[in-house]
C-alpha cells in the first residue's frame, strides 16, 4: 500500500510569504505528527493529531505555525509570514493507534525561505 | 528534560570490521527507545525498538538503565548499511511524540 504522502516536495518562498504543506497519512492512521528538520540536526517534533483532535502542538515555534486536519485524514501545515529561520525539511508521520506504535514517514518538504 | 545525544556526527568504518553507533539519553521515566535510518534518497524508516528485541539486518541494540545508553552494533558492517542513523525516544502511555539525536552518518569503505 501507499506510505505517507506530502506535498510539494520542494517550496522556495520569498520571505514574509504564506506558505502551507500538505500531508496525507497512511490510510486508516489515527496519529499524525509533524517535525521540522534543520539542515545537520534531527527532526524536532511540532504538533500531534489524533484523528481530528489537535492534542500537542507544544513544539510549534511561533504563532505564525499553524496545523490542521479537521477530517481525521489529510492534514496541513500552514506558515505565515515566513522569515528565513523557517527554512528546513518538514516531515509527516503517521502511526496506526494510539501509543507508542512505530511512525511512518513520508518523504518530507524541503522548504526554502529567500 | 528529554534528550537524545549522539556524541559522532561521523563515523567512518571498512566493509568487515565492527560498528558501533552510540546513543544516550536522558528521561525522567521509562521511555521508548528507537533506530531509525535514512539512506542515501529514501525516507526515514525504523529499524529497530529496544521491546521488540529484534535483530534486523544483523543490527542490534540493548537498552542499558543503568548508563542511560542505546547503541547501535553490528559485528560485520557492510557497504549497504552506509547511511544516517537517528537515535530517538518516547515516552510510554502518553506523550507518543519522538525526541531524536542529531544523527550518525556512517560509512562503510569497500
Amino acid at each position: 500500500g501507499a506510505g505517507v504522502s506530502q506535498s510539494p516536495r520542494y517550496k522556495v518562498a520569498k520571505r514574509g510569504q504564506d506558505v502551507a504543506l500538505r500531508c496525507d497519512p497512511i490510510s486508516g492512521h489515527v496519529s499524525l505528527f509533524w517535525y521540522q528538520q534543520a539542515l545537520g540536526q534531527g527532526p524536532e517534533f511540532l504538533t500531534y493529531f489524533q484523528n481530528e483532535a489537535q492534542l500537542d502542538k507544544s513544539g510549534l515555534p511561533s504563532d505564525r505555525f499553524f496545523a490542521e486536519r479537521p477530517e481525521g485524514s489529510v492534514s496541513t501545515l500552514k506558515i505565515q509570514r515566513t522569515q528565513q529561520e523557517d527554512s528546513a525539511v518538514y516531515l509527516c508521520a503517521s502511526s496506526p493507534n494510539r501509543g507508542n506504535q512505530p511512525q511512518h514517514f513520508g518523504d518530507g518538504t524541503r522548504l526554502s525561505i529567500l | 528534560a528529554q534528550r537524545v545525544t549522539q556524541p559522532e556526527k561521523l563515523l567512518s568504518v571498512f566493509k568487515g570490521a565492527p560498528v558501533e553507533l552510540k546513543c544516550n539519553y536522558s528521561y525522567s521515566g521509562s521511555p521508548e527507545l528507537f533506530w531509525y535510518v535514512q539512506y542515501s534518497r529514501q525516507r526515514l524508516q525504523l529499524l529497530l525498538r529496544h521491546i521488540s528485541r529484534e535483530s534486523i539486518k544483523g543490527f542490534t541494540a540493548d537498552l542499558n538503565k543503568g548508563e542511560t545508553s542505546f547503541h547501535l552494533k553490528k559485528p560485520f558492517a557492510q557497504e549497504e548499511d552506509s547511511a544516517m542513523y537517528y537515535c530517538a525516544l518516547s515516552g510510554q502511555g502518553g506523550s507518543e511524540k519522538l525526541v531524536f539525536g542529531k544523527g550518525t552518518k556512517l560509512t562503510v569503505n569497500p
